[in-house]
């Protein structure tokens, strides 16, 4: 089975602060991405990366970086956390070719910033 | 650009009666349709793909089928444990360099016993 999984389910993190959320998947899998989920919103999508070191900006990249120095890992960077970031966090990964392949999805950390 | 809608929003069924949740979407060449489910506190667990027109796919009591411009998420005799959100997502053809899906807001089911 395809196994997505984030560093953390919950965290509580202050306004300003730096923060990294941490995804690894074990499948081999090229293509990753974040996404934040918020009520009324739906799953947005944040950035993704295509292969080690690629990286390409969502449809909300603002207040984010990525980090991708490995295949099997992509970090999403938070670089001065702000309340309206307060959101589940969700990592995916699928691989690449010429079809449509799904992506498997880890279980989301959900963040909240005071 | 890509859109996905669904409806209902939300759904309240009695367990055992059978009903369809609805996914119209727009897409400029469409690569593959999927249905995931997603349980509160969770991500989301892929269900089915489906790719092109006339295709169908089934999945114990979960039925999807395809058109040029909607899907449909049959689900027959539901049981309590089918409760969840269902999402729909779209993948485009024509852009080869941006593998991302595009989301529906989703179905909220509810079923009662």
């Amino acid at each position: 089975d395809v196994k997505v999984t984030q560093s953390s389910r919950y965290l509580v993190k202050r306004t300003g602060e730096k923060v990294f959320l941490e995804c690894v998947q074990d499948m081999d899998h090229e293509n990753m991405f974040w996404y934040r989920q918020d009520p009324g919103l739906g799953l947005r999508l944040i950035y993704f990366s295509y292969d080690v070191k690629m990286k390409e900006k969502g449809d909300i990249p603002e207040g984010y970086s990525v980090s991708r120095e490995k295949k099997e890992r992509f970090s999403l960077i938070l670089e001065s956390a702000s309340t309206n970031q307060t959101s589940m966090y969700l990592c995916a990964s699928s691989s690449s070719g010429i079809g449509a392949y799904e992506q498997y999805f880890g279980p989301g950390t959900r963040l909240t910033v005071t | 650009e890509d859109q996905v809608t669904q409806s209902p929003e939300a759904l309240r069924l009695q367990e055992g009666e059978s009903s369809s949740l609805n996914c119209s979407y727009t897409v400029s060449g469409l690569r593959g349709l999927f249905w995931y489910r997603q349980d509160p506190g969770k991500g989301p667990e892929f269900l089915f793909t489906l790719y092109s027109a006339g295709e169908e796919k089934e999945k114990e009591r979960l039925k999807a089928t395809l058109t040029k411009k909607e899907s449909f998420l049959h689900i027959t005799a539901p049981k309590p444990e089918d409760s969840a959100t269902y999402l729909c997502a779209v993948q485009a053809r024509g852009d080869t360099g941006r593998r991302a899906l595009t989301f529906g807001s989703g179905t909220r089911l509810q079923v009662q016993p």
